[in-house]
Parts: C-alpha cells; sequence; structure tokens
C-alpha cells in the first residue's frame, strides 16, 4: 500500500512570506496531483504533474515533481489569506484509479 | 456541467439507524469514488467504481457499509446499522482518467 507523507502537517505565518509543503513516498507514481479544500467544501484540484523534474507555475504556486516521480512540493510565494486552507496531495500509484491522498498541510495566512 | 452533486448535505441519525448517502457524478467520468474524512485519519479512499464495477473495496471499514452504482449517474453508499464512530464527513468524488478527481460538496453525517 503507497503511503504519502506530507509536512509539515500545520503551517502558520504572516501575509507575504513564503513557504513549501512536501508530498514524500517510497512509490513510483505516473502522476500526482495537489489539491485544496476550504471549510465546508471538497478538495479542489489545482494541477498535476507527470514528468520526473516538471515544474509548473498557477500564479504565486510552484509545483516540483521529483526526478524519480517520487515527491512533490508546492512553493507559494508572497502568501495571501486567501492562500488559507488545507492542503493536500494524491497519486494513483500502481493501481490505476485508486486515488489515495497525503495527510494534507493545514496552511493559516495571518494578515 | 454542475459538477459532482451530494445528498444530503447533512445527516443526523441515532445509532443503529440506517443511512443512505447519495451521489451523481460528472456526466462522462467514468470513475467514481467514494471517501470519508475525519481529522484523525484525514481523507481516506472507501471504494472506487469503473464503469459502474466496483474495483477496489478494500477501504470499506466493515460489513455495515456498502456501495452501489446502478447506472452512470447515480451511486449510493449506505450503513447500516450506523455508529457514533462512522460520524465523519464522506465525499463522492469523480472522473475521466482515474487520476484526477472533482469531488462533490460532503455528505456531513453525525450519529448519536
Amino acid at each position: 500500500t503507497q503511503l504519502l507523507e506530507q509536512s509539515p502537517q500545520f503551517l502558520s505565518i504572516q501575509e507575504g512570506e513564503n513557504l513549501t509543503v512536501y508530498c514524500n513516498s517510497s512509490s513510483v507514481f505516473s502522476s500526482l496531483q495537489w489539491y485544496r479544500q476550504e471549510p465546508g467544501e471538497g478538495p479542489v484540484l489545482l494541477v498535476t504533474v507527470v514528468t520526473g523534474g516538471e515544474v509548473k507555475k498557477l500564479k504565486r504556486l510552484t509545483f516540483q515533481f521529483g526526478d524519480a516521480r517520487k515527491d512533490s512540493s508546492l512553493h507559494i510565494t508572497a502568501a495571501q489569506p486567501g492562500d488559507t486552507g488545507l492542503y493536500l496531495c494524491a497519486a494513483g500509484g500502481t493501481s490505476y484509479g485508486k486515488l489515495t491522498f497525503g495527510q494534507g498541510t493545514i496552511l493559516t495566512v495571518h494578515p | 456541467d454542475a459538477g459532482v452533486i451530494q445528498s444530503p448535505r447533512h445527516e443526523v441519525t441515532e445509532m443503529g439507524q440506517e443511512v443512505t448517502l447519495r451521489c451523481k457524478p460528472i456526466s462522462g467520468h467514468d470513475y467514481l469514488f467514494w471517501y470519508r474524512q475525519t481529522m484523525m485519519r484525514g481523507l481516506e479512499l472507501l471504494i472506487y467504481f469503473n464503469n459502474n464495477v466496483p474495483i477496489d473495496d478494500s477501504g470499506m471499514p466493515e460489513d455495515r457499509f456498502s456501495a452501489k452504482m446502478p447506472n452512470a449517474s447515480f451511486s449510493t453508499l449506505k450503513i447500516q446499522p450506523s455508529e457514533p464512530r462512522d460520524s465523519a464527513v464522506y465525499f463522492c468524488a469523480s472522473s475521466w482518467t482515474g487520476e484526477e478527481a472533482f469531488f462533490g460538496q460532503g455528505t456531513r453525517l453525525t450519529v448519536v
């Protein structure tokens, strides 16, 4: 059974700071997704990374897939209060369609 | 498209009662997932379907849980009998690829 480990679990920062969230595993993935979840809502897909070493940017968010396709990171530049939420990584692993999630990182950005 | 639709949004029931959660996936999506989310255990995959067929139900906690997908536009998750430890938010999600999921708003279940 694949295991996705996210760190840190909690992150509390001031507006304008930068931060990085990590997603690690011992398994190799065909692709990896990042989601953001707000209270009372379901997770919303932010990005999918597919190629080892791939870097994708979404405004102030930068996503990177490790060269070996076992890990990924999410970097937020100049965080804003609107970035507050639960960030989740997910992957299908070796069993296609069995989409499992990491435990998530709860991010709080204070004004 | 209206997205994934779940009902009800909130359910409060007494221990021992049967609970049925409903989901309408996005039209054209071949995969449907049921997840349970709690603070302690995070987002757990309970079961997923491909083309209406259950593929992996290893995440279903006990025989009290069952899920069906009678057609491409409808699925149910049933708990019978319900117990207080089943209290959680249950999400349904659908996917075209099996690797990018679109979630409903969830059903918050409270068993008292």
